[in-house]
């Protein structure tokens, strides 16, 4: 079936690292996203990764995956206030164009 | 350039009624896309065009729901005899390329539907 878990709530403080884990369940996805819901707006896309890659890095983003255990990882390092938001890992298959999203997971900067 | 609009952002609608949701994409965008976001909840699939054409509209809820896309641009979702399980934030995201990973989703703000 389709499926994309994540965990609901992160918390973090203000500087440290912050990973946000995803798991999905179709093996042949092609390509996986990250996207960032801020407070009464809509998604923005961070970053995606091919399924061909183990990682991506971009600025303070790195994008691990685990196409064996299909598992995708967003580390954000020295997490900021602006960071805030609710963090969304999608697939998209490749039998089709559907693009399946995760539940989010919010993301709480303490200071 | 303009991004994805929506229209109405707000709608409050009693059970029953019929509504209507409106999606511009960004001109020249191919893929259209709609889903549909419930409080605590992640984005729920509802349908996807390609051009005027709906491959896949397994996530419609029921026969109530509908949408259409005409001149490869405008789309309109439809909710018939609303319920209060349809309260949710319908979003509308379009895409320049269709099963292009590196052509992403750009989202609207959302139309927040209330049935009271």
């Amino acid at each position: 079936g389709e499926d994309v878990e994540q965990s609901l709530f992160l918390s973090v403080r203000e500087g440290d690292s912050s990973v946000i884990n995803c798991t999905y369940t179709d093996s042949s996805s092609t390509y996986l996203y990250w996207y960032k819901q801020e407070p009464g707006a809509g998604l923005q896309l961070l970053t995606y990764i091919f399924s061909n890659m183990d990682m991506k890095q971009d600025q303070r983003l790195t994008v691990l995956l685990n196409k064996k255990d299909k598992h995708l990882s967003l580390r954000i390092a020295d997490t900021q206030t602006g960071d805030s938001a609710i963090y969304f890992c999608a697939e998209r298959y490749s039998s089709a164009s559907k693009i399946i999203f995760g539940s989010g997971t919010r993301l709480s900067i303490r200071p | 350039g303009a991004g994805v609009s929506q229209s109405p952002s707000n709608k409050v609608t009693e059970k029953g009624k019929d509504v209507e949701l409106r999606c511009d994409p960004i001109s020249g965008h191919t893929a259209l896309y709609w889903y549909r976001q419930s409080l605590g909840q992640g984005l729920e699939f509802l349908i996807y065009f390609q051009g005027n054409s709906a491959p896949d509209k397994s996530g419609l809820p029921s026969d109530r729901f509908s949408a259409e896309r005409t001149g490869g641009s405008v789309s309109t979702l439809t909710i018939q005899r609303t319920q209060q399980e349809d309260s949710a934030v319908y979003l509308c995201a379009s895409s320049s390329r269709l099963g292009q990973g590196n052509s992403p989703l750009h989202f609207g703000n959302g139309t927040r539907l209330t049935v009271t």
